[in-house]
């Protein structure tokens, strides 16, 4: 079985620019999630959806955004990029959305330079 | 909000020696997740937990999910080169967002 995959694996932009990052799950995975990692902060929760409806919200600004498919293939997009941006993002997918059992296997992610 | 300490932040060990790392939490989890992060790479699960006191193993490695449901160690013993990476431990309760510490960076001396 494929593991997750996400696109592109690197990308370069500028201060001001808009980013889409996009992530294909585990085949029959219905749930993603998103995180952002950096150094100084770690694995930071950005939202999961689960059959194409956001289901959590961590604490980003409104600039992050997301939305999933009906093939459970999601997106999350960031406007108006600032650098502190900078930092590689991570999707994560798991059967179902917040059950006890909800072992989460994650994409080898995109890593996002704002320049 | 819900955190998790997670300890030691760095680790260096000589080859062979064993491997303990922990994580604590305000908040009682459900479930414990165990991560490892290569360079470059998104984290790999080891070993998953689901009832408190339960201990399981995965090759060299083993984790505990502690009693009170706060807390959770992982052990790698006879450690070897290709053990180097973060790891990272992830609790979850109810229907929130995995939570994660800010991981031990483990490096092995040959």
């Amino acid at each position: 079985k494929a593991g997750v995959t996400q696109t592109p694996r690197y990308l370069i932009k500028t201060r001001g620019q808009q980013v889409t990052l996009s992530c294909s799950p585990i085949s029959g995975h219905r749930s993603v999630s998103w995180y952002q990692q950096t150094p100084g902060q770690g694995l930071q929760f950005l939202f999961e959806y689960f059959s194409e409806t956001q289901r959590n919200k961590g604490n980003f600004p409104g600039r992050f955004s997301g939305r999933q498919f009906s093939n459970s293939r999601s997106e999350m997009n960031v406007s108006t990029l600032e650098l502190g941006d900078s930092a590689l993002y991570l999707c994560a997918s798991s059967f179902l959305a917040g059950a006890s059992y909800n072992e989460q296997f994650f994409g080898p992610g995109t890593r996002l330079t704002v320049l | 909000g819900q955190q998790l300490n997670q300890s030691p932040q760095s680790m260096f060990i000589q080859e062979g020696e064993d491997v303990s790392m922990n994580c604590t939490s305000s908040s009682i989890f459900n479930t414990w997740l165990w991560y490892k992060q290569d360079p470059g790479e998104g984290p790999v699960l080891l070993i998953a937990l689901y009832k408190a006191g339960e201990l399981t193993s995965n090759g060299r490695l083993t984790a505990q999910f502690g009693i009170t449901r706060k807390d959770s160690f992982l052990n790698i013993s006879a450690s070897i080169p290709s053990d180097v990476g973060i790891y990272f431990c992830a609790g979850q309760s109810g229907n929130t967002p995995l939570v994660f510490g800010k991981g031990t960076r483990l490096s092995v001396i040959a």
